[in-house]
């Protein structure tokens, strides 16, 4: 079985600042980590995955993460937050023996950028 | 860069009624996924669909959900007999074949409202 906790519903930085975003997972077997990015009223885009090899990763718009096994977690990192980085993120795991991939969300982390 | 297109963006509907909600996958994804959102919950899995046949479906998918592929381009999620709590927003996703344990593609949406 596999779960995604995202630590913080919300999560307000100002606009500059580090940007932080919690995610712990849960899995059976190896997993596959990834963080998406959903902007009001759209769906949702993929910021960066964890497959295998490096265990930073970095993605879109200047973010990154780092794949943390003994600690099983998948942080999400950017240095300075930008205005246009609000928005909610989702982080999610799916198991590399589970056929046709399915993805288990977090509950997700709004994150406000303060002028 | 090609997407995921989903038709209708929003639909409201009388409780019993029938929906359909339509989902352009990108051209060469062979594995489709349907989730869905409740306002203020998270993205939770419903059914993958591989080779004209159901992959996997979660508890939610129960007898009034059906998916189909009725061509080549097409894939669509019915819900037979609409409730209350169907009230959500639909997300249609594809992975291509050789990441299908890594990246799916999301749609922007369909927000369904069922009265």
């Amino acid at each position: 079985a596999q779960s995604v906790t995202q630590l913080g519903s919300h999560v307000s930085v100002s606009e500059g600042a580090l940007v932080l975003l919690r995610c712990n997972y849960s899995s059976s077997v190896p997993p596959y980590l990834f963080w998406y990015v959903q902007y009001p009223n759209q769906g949702l885009q993929l910021l960066l995955k964890y497959t295998t090899g490096a265990t930073l990763v970095k993605g879109i718009n200047g973010f990154e993460a780092e794949f943390k096994k003994s600690e099983t977690s998948f942080h999400l990192t950017k240095p300075s937050a930008h205005m246009s980085d609000a928005a909610e993120y989702f982080c999610a795991v799916s198991g590399r023996s589970n056929q046709g991939g399915k993805l288990i969300f977090g509950q997700g982390t709004e994150l406000s950028v303060k002028p | 860069e090609p997407e995921v297109t989903q038709t209708p963006s929003h639909q409201v509907t009388q409780m019993g009624q029938e929906v359909i909600l339509r989902c352009v996958p990108i051209s060469n994804h062979l594995y489709f996924y349907w989730y869905r959102q409740i306002l203020g919950q998270k993205v939770e899995f419903l059914v993958s669909f591989y080779n004209n046949e159901i992959s996997e479906k979660s508890e939610i998918f129960d007898d009034q959900f059906s998916v189909e592929r009725p061509d080549g381009s097409n894939f669509t999620l019915k819900i037979r007999s609409t409730k209350l709590e169907d009230s959500a927003m639909y997300f249609c996703a594809s992975s291509h074949p050789r990441d299908t344990r890594e990246t799916q593609y999301f749609g922007p949406g369909t927000r369904l409202l069922v009265l």
